[in-house]
Formats: C-alpha cells, sequence, structure tokens
C-alpha cells in the first residue's frame, strides 16, 4: 500500500510569497493533519481534517489556512511568508479509529529567504 | 497544561546493547501511546503503538506501558547504528482525533560501534 505522499519536497521562496503544500494520504485514510517541525520548536500541530472538514487548529497565525478535497487529498497554503515560516511540513493521515494512529508523509522542506 | 516529557539526551548506547527510552506524561486519562523514530531530515516514522498496560513487543523494540505511574518507555535489543535517530513519544489523551495528540520533544539516541 502506498504512504503518504507530499509534494513539493523542497521549496525556496521570498519573503511576502505566497506558498501552497499538497498531501495525498495513504488510500482509505480520510483523516489528514499537517505539522511543522523546527529545529528550535519540536513538532507543532497546524490543522486537522476529516471529510472535508477542519476539526481542529493549531495555534498559528491566519497566514497559516489548509483544506481538503473529497478524495481526501489536502493542501496547506501559507501567505505572506515571513523567515520564521522556513521549516519541514509534515503531513499525517489516519483512520477514524479514535486511538489517534497517524503515518507520516516524506515533508515538504521550506526556505523562505 | 497537557505534557509529554523525554529527556532530550543524546543518549549514547554501545552497539549490541539494550537502549531503553523513557516519556511520561501528565494526563491520566490517555489512552494510546506511540514511538516515532526520525533519522536526520527525515520524517517520522511510526515504529510502535500501545494501548494496554504491560509490555509490546516487535522484532527488537518492546514499548512497554505503565498507566499508573504515567510513563511508556521503548527498549531497543541489540542496538544497531542504524538505530541512532531521535525517538518521539505521543500520547493521544483521550479517545479521540489525531488533532489531540501530543508529541515530546525527542530523545537523540546514538549506538557508538
Amino acid at each position: 500500500k502506498a504512504g503518504v505522499t507530499q509534494t513539493p519536497r523542497y521549496l525556496i521562496k521570498t519573503r511576502g510569497q505566497q506558498v501552497t503544500l499538497s498531501c495525498s494520504p495513504i488510500s482509505g485514510h480520510r483523516s489528514v493533519s499537517w505539522y511543522q517541525q523546527t529545529p528550535g520548536q519540536g513538532l507543532q500541530f497546524l490543522f486537522e481534517y476529516f471529510s472535508e472538514t477542519q476539526r481542529n487548529k493549531g495555534n498559528f497565525p491566519g497566514r497559516f489556512s489548509g483544506r481538503q478535497f473529497s478524495n481526501s487529498r489536502s493542501e496547506m497554503n501559507v501567505s505572506t511568508l515571513e523567515l520564521g515560516d522556513s521549516a519541514l511540513y509534515l503531513c499525517a493521515s489516519g483512520w477514524e479509529d479514535g486511538w489517534g494512529t497517524q503515518y507520516f508523509g516524506p515533508g515538504t522542506r521550506l526556505l523562505v529567504l | 497544561q497537557k505534557e509529554v516529557e523525554q529527556n532530550s539526551g543524546p543518549l549514547s548506547v554501545p552497539e549490541g546493547a539494550i537502549a531503553s527510552l523513557n516519556c511520561t506524561y501528565s494526563d491520566r486519562g490517555s489512552q494510546s501511546f506511540f514511538w516515532y523514530r526520525q533519522y536526520s531530515g527525515k520524517s517520522p516514522e511510526l515504529i510502535m503503538s500501545i494501548y494496554s498496560n504491560g509490555d509490546k513487543e516487535d522484532g527488537r523494540f518492546t514499548a512497554q506501558l505503565n498507566k499508573a505511574s504515567q510513563y511508556v518507555s521503548l527498549l531497543i535489543r541489540d542496538s544497531q547504528p542504524s538505530d541512532s535517530a531521535t525517538y518521539l513519544c505521543a500520547v493521544n489523551p483521550g479517545y479521540s482525533s489525531a488533532s489531540k495528540i501530543i508529541f515530546g520533544s525527542g530523545t537523540r539516541l546514538s549506538i557508538r560501534p
């Protein structure tokens, strides 16, 4: 079974630009979560989508947004990029099993110059 | 504030020995517990999940859960250089979605030849 896929894998942007990252979950998974990982802050939860609805959102500014499509694929968007947005953005998918089991994609490494 | 605590390390273990990684959590009602392995520059990989008190073994890995003492540990037997990575402990504070999961900051494990 194919794992979680994320595109693009690497991205370089400049301050003020916007970026869209894509995530395709494991087949059958309807829950998709996004995380930001930086050396100093560790894994920070951004948001979770389930059945095209945002179920929870972490403590990030409104510049960070996302959506989920009917096929469970998800995108996240960051507008007006700041230097501090440089990070590894991880997508994780899982079943709606209540346990919270989730599998991570390879991540998108974003560098903001 | 619900917390998951891990010793940041680095934990240095000789090749062939048992590596013991520990994690404590604050929410007594926590239901599910996960260990992820993350190599430098890569995404987290789920290696163990445990839901009930006691031990769960998978190959060289054993997860141990003690809900009364609020700790979960990961033992790696016959440690190999390829086990050198950061190990993230994750706790679901309830029978709920993945968005509630709390990640520890990780323990860096180094296996010395």
